[in-house]
């Protein structure tokens, strides 16, 4: 059964580095999300993205984030200079489509630790 | 900014018998329903969903009903097993905001006891 993967399953950096956590969405999907889960609090909506660009961002999702899909498989998100505040699990979803009925498939998601 | 709210942290059933999972909701731009599974170190999985033109939608030994007049929906599972225990998280989407975006309750635990 095709699945979303993600790199690295954790990933420890000190306060004002740049980090990059991979994603591979499933083969055959068009969109790609990034989720966020602060630990003991909900899972939050980050970014949406399809065709190559943004369709959709939180107003978590602020300069210091951007996603790129630099080849046709990698979904990546990066944080600039991160703190401690963007200590979180870091999940990628993928879609076939936008509508509704669309299921978004989660991967397993990246701890990010800031120290 | 609370729309999906799930009042319930945690909940304890017996092996066999029915475990109801409640979620309520806020925005009435809502128009489809989901529920997700969550294992330690694992990512959600989607369970089943419900459109808001409907108020029931059934698999196997998942129903998830929806009352759109109280904003509420709940999922039931019948007979609850032990492989059931996990994080069980409301979703809900809008096409007014993009039928893109996921808004996610709190979660609610469940452990079924044998």
């Amino acid at each position: 059964e095709p699945e979303v993967t993600q790199t690295p399953s954790h990933q420890v950096t000190q306060m004002g580095q740049e980090v990059i956590l991979r994603c591979v969405p499933i083969s055959n999907h068009l969109y790609f999300y990034w989720y966020r889960q602060i630990l003991g609090q909900k899972v939050e909506f980050l970014v949406s993205f399809y065709n190559n660009e943004i369709s959709e961002k939180s107003e978590i999702f602020d300069d210091q984030f951007s996603v790129e899909r630099p080849d046709g498989s990698n979904f990546t998100l990066k944080i600039r200079s991160t703190k401690l505040e963007d200590s979180a699990m870091y999940f990628c979803a993928s879609s076939e489509g936008a509508w509704s009925y669309n299921e978004q498939f989660f991967g397993p998601g990246t701890r990010l630790t800031v120290l | 900014d609370q729309q999906v709210k799930q009042n319930s942290p945690s909940l304890s059933v017996q092996e066999g018998r029915i475990s109801i999972l409640n979620c309520d909701y806020t925005n009435s731009m809502f128009d489809y329903f989901l529920w997700y599974k969550k294992y330690p170190a694992e990512g959600p999985t989607f369970l089943i969903s419900i459109s808001s033109i409907k108020d029931k939608n059934e698999d196997g030994r998942f129903t998830v009903f929806l009352n759109k007049s109280a904003k509420h929906l709940s999922l039931h599972i019948v007979p609850s097993q032990p492989g059931d225990s996990a994080v069980y998280f409301c979703a809900a989407r809008t096409i007014d905001q993009g039928a893109q975006k996921l808004v996610f309750g709190q979660g609610t635990r469940l452990t079924i006891n044998p």
